[in-house]
């Protein structure tokens, strides 16, 4: 067990609808990110939180969007799905950038799938 | 940009014996961090091991050692004494340097992975 919850587990909607994923991550850690896994696109990074604020941003969608609140959990939304918006994804986090290896520990994902 | 590069999109090894998995990176920072995960079938990432860009020594991990070789930008995996149980996706990734004034650290870029699959 990483530490890190993602909820749900599975989420199946249609084209069009709109979905949040939530993550809560280890006690202490004050960054987030969040990860897309496809089978086309492999593991890509799409946007990083810390302590509250935006960070950094990968190949995020503008249908996509993330915060993460004063409690440090994080959401990320999902807007005007689309098929290939299906797979798995997942939220890490880890701890401040004040030495060690700044390892990422990673939730179970929430496996979304779009019809 | 930085970039990781896993060659071999599957692999085969016979229990108790070692494997090697490749993976080259680049990049033009002087400080990042090379990681290897494992995701089972069930899905989840689980780290394995680390190695700095700084660090002098190769990293080892119980039966999982990291090949650092700085000059050829190369960070393989040696598995030893295969299980059953290894059977899974590997991912190498690498660390950005850290950012905003080393207050957080980067996020990881992956490889496209490798499959391992270990035979009885």
């Amino acid at each position: 067990d990483s530490g890190v919850t993602q909820t749900p587990k599975h989420l199946i909607t249609a084209t069009g609808q709109r979905v949040t994923l939530r993550c809560s991550p280890r006690s202490g850690d004050l960054s987030v990110y969040w990860y897309q896994q496809s089978l086309d696109q492999g593991l890509q990074f799409l946007i990083q939180y810390y302590n509250g604020e935006e960070r950094a941003k990968g190949n995020i969608l503008e249908r996509f969007s993330a915060q993460q609140f004063p409690d440090l959990h994080s959401e990320l939304n999902l807007s005007s799905l689309e098929l290939g918006d299906s797979a798995l994804y997942f939220c890490a986090s880890s701890d401040h950038g004040q030495g060690g290896s700044g390892e990422q520990f990673f939730g179970p994902g929430t496996r979304l799938t779009v019809l | 940009a930085q970039k990781i590069t896993q060659t071999q999109p599957g692999m085969f090894v016979q229990e108790k014996e070692a494997v090697t998995l490749d993976c080259t990176y680049d990049t033009s920072d002087p400080s990042y961090g090379l990681f290897w995960y494992k995701q089972p079938s069930s899905g989840e990432m689980i780290f394995l091991i680390y190695q700095g860009s700084y660090d002098q020594q190769n990293a080892t991990e119980g039966r999982y050692s990291l090949n650092f070789q700085k000059a050829r930008k190369s960070a393989n995996l040696v598995i030893s004494a295969s299980q059953l149980g290894d059977s899974a996706m590997y991912f190498c990734a690498m660390r950005e340097a850290s950012n905003a004034g080393g207050t957080s650290y980067g996020k990881l870029t992956f490889g496209q992975g490798t499959i391992l699959t270990v035979h009885p």
